[in-house]
């Protein structure tokens, strides 16, 4: 079974600095879809960005991109210019391409934004 | 649009009355999904569904069961509840090999 590890329970940073979320994950498959999704106090569940894993070029949305690292297993988020719209709960989520289209999530990373 | 709507949004319930959660999806995804959300664990996939009249168990599917009679309607049940059962329960659906969209969540509370 596939498992999602977010290692770093809280983060913080300053407003316009950038920051660095990690998520590394364990899988034996080759072809995936890994997901950031964001969820703030509204708790709504918003998509950040996506990443399919046989794609070599990091994907990139406005000022969140990622760093994939498919040899190490390593998926982390960087957003840059950090605004106080982005203080939420961060989840690192894992799909396969094989079967049903369900996800698995990491633990959640929160992050506060320091004005 | 209203995309995934989950009903009702919050609930409280006492130790062994039964209930059922309402998601339904105006954007005709042929997935459904119902997730737990616990303080400190992420989001656990409880069933899902690939399809009308389908149902599969997905991570912790104890104590719960679901139905989708009709492709927009995913129903999850609670026959007995325990407050081992107090959590946030979300909803989502998706096309297949597309990103899941998710409902604002139904916080159910069991005393």
């Amino acid at each position: 079974a596939q498992t999602v590890t977010q290692s770093q329970p809280e983060m913080s940073v300053q407003e316009a600095e950038t920051v660095t979320l990690s998520c590394t994950y364990d899988t034996s498959e080759s072809d995936y879809y890994l997901f950031w999704y964001k969820q703030p106090p509204s708790r709504q569940m918003i998509l950040v960005i996506r990443q399919e894993a046989y794609k070599q070029q990091n994907a990139t949305e406005n000022r969140f991109s990622v760093n994939f690292q498919k040899a190490a297993k390593s998926f982390s988020l960087k957003i840059s210019d950090s605004q106080l719209g982005d203080a939420a709960m961060y989840f690192c989520a894992y799909k396969s391409n094989f079967g049903n289209e369900k996800l698995t999530f990491g633990t959640g990373t929160r992050l506060t934004i320091i004005p | 649009n209203a995309g995934v709507t989950q009903t009702p949004k919050f609930r409280v319930l006492k130790t062994g009355q039964s209930m059922t959660l309402l998601c339904a999806q105006d954007m005709n995804h042929e997935y459904m999904y119902w997730y737990r959300q616990d303080p400190g664990m992420g989001l656990r996939l409880i069933h899902y569904s690939v399809g009308e009249g389908t149902t599969a168990k997905g991570e912790v599917p104890d104590g719960y069961n679901v139905s989708r009679l009709k492709k927009q309607n995913f129903l999850l049940g609670l026959e007995s509840a325990a407050p081992s059962q107090t959590s946030v329960y979300f909803c989502a659906s998706s096309e297949p090999y597309q990103p899941q969209h998710f409902g604002d969540g139904t916080r159910l509370s069991i005393l």
